[in-house]
């Protein structure tokens, strides 16, 4: 089992660029999620899909769209990245919705010039 | 109050020493907590559960006191690799349901 697996690793961008992150889990969990983690600011909840054919906005939803492609598949796309987009961006998946425990992937480290 | 709070630390401790870390919460009604540790530029990975009844694992101890709204997680004889960052989740008090999460607590272990 890979556990969760995202692409790219790293990445940088110019303004206005646009881009799209993937994330893939082979645990057949129900629910996945993005996250951005900033220094100081801790993981704040950009979307998440509770369950296939369904995605909801978090906490900071602004700049970004998502995509349940399957079960397996949630995807983060920056329309027109900008500066305050460059964070480290982490997808996780959970079996359940709720309270469930969540399994990170290994994150995306973006920086947006 | 805010939902979920941690001291940022750092906690500086030598080896072999006793650290506790406690994260206080907003909503009384949680009935799931958890404890995540993150290693410098790495992705968070679940260290404990901890229930009403609490949770031991080896050198780790997760209690909740419900009373005071607060989860603790006590490490014993600390190594050198326990140095990370460990962060809290809780169920939020409203919105959309699913964990809120600490900023973290930093956590150094000297020789």
């Amino acid at each position: 089992n890979a556990g969760v697996t995202q692409t790219p690793k790293f990445q940088v961008l110019k303004t206005g660029q646009s881009m799209t992150l993937q994330c893939a889990q082979d645990m057949n969990h129900n629910s996945m999620y993005w996250y951005r983690q900033d220094p100081g600011m801790g993981l704040r909840l950009i979307y998440y899909s509770a369950s296939e054919g369904t995605t909801d906005k978090g906490e900071v939803p602004n700049g970004y769209n998502v995509s349940r492609l399957n079960k397996r598949e949630f995807s983060l796309r920056l329309e027109s990245a900008a500066p305050s987009q460059t964070s480290v961006y982490f997808c996780a998946s959970s079996e359940g919705w709720g309270p469930d425990t969540q399994y990170f992937g290994p994150g995306t480290r973006l920086t947006v010039l | 109050r805010k939902e979920v709070e941690q001291d940022p630390g750092p906690f500086n401790v030598p080896e072999g020493a006793t650290v506790a870390f406690n994260c206080t919460y907003s909503n009384s009604a949680s009935q799931s907590f958890f404890w995540y540790r993150q290693d410098c530029r790495k992705e968070p990975k679940l260290l404990m559960s901890v229930y009403s009844s609490g949770n031991e694992d080896g050198r780790f101890t997760a209690q909740l006191n419900r009373a005071s709204q607060y989860i603790s997680l006590l490490i014993r004889d600390s190594k050198l690799s326990d140095s990370a960052t460990y962060l809290c989740a809780v169920p939020p008090n409203s919105g959309y349901s699913t964990l809120t999460f600490g900023k973290g607590t930093m956590l150094l272990v000297s020789p």
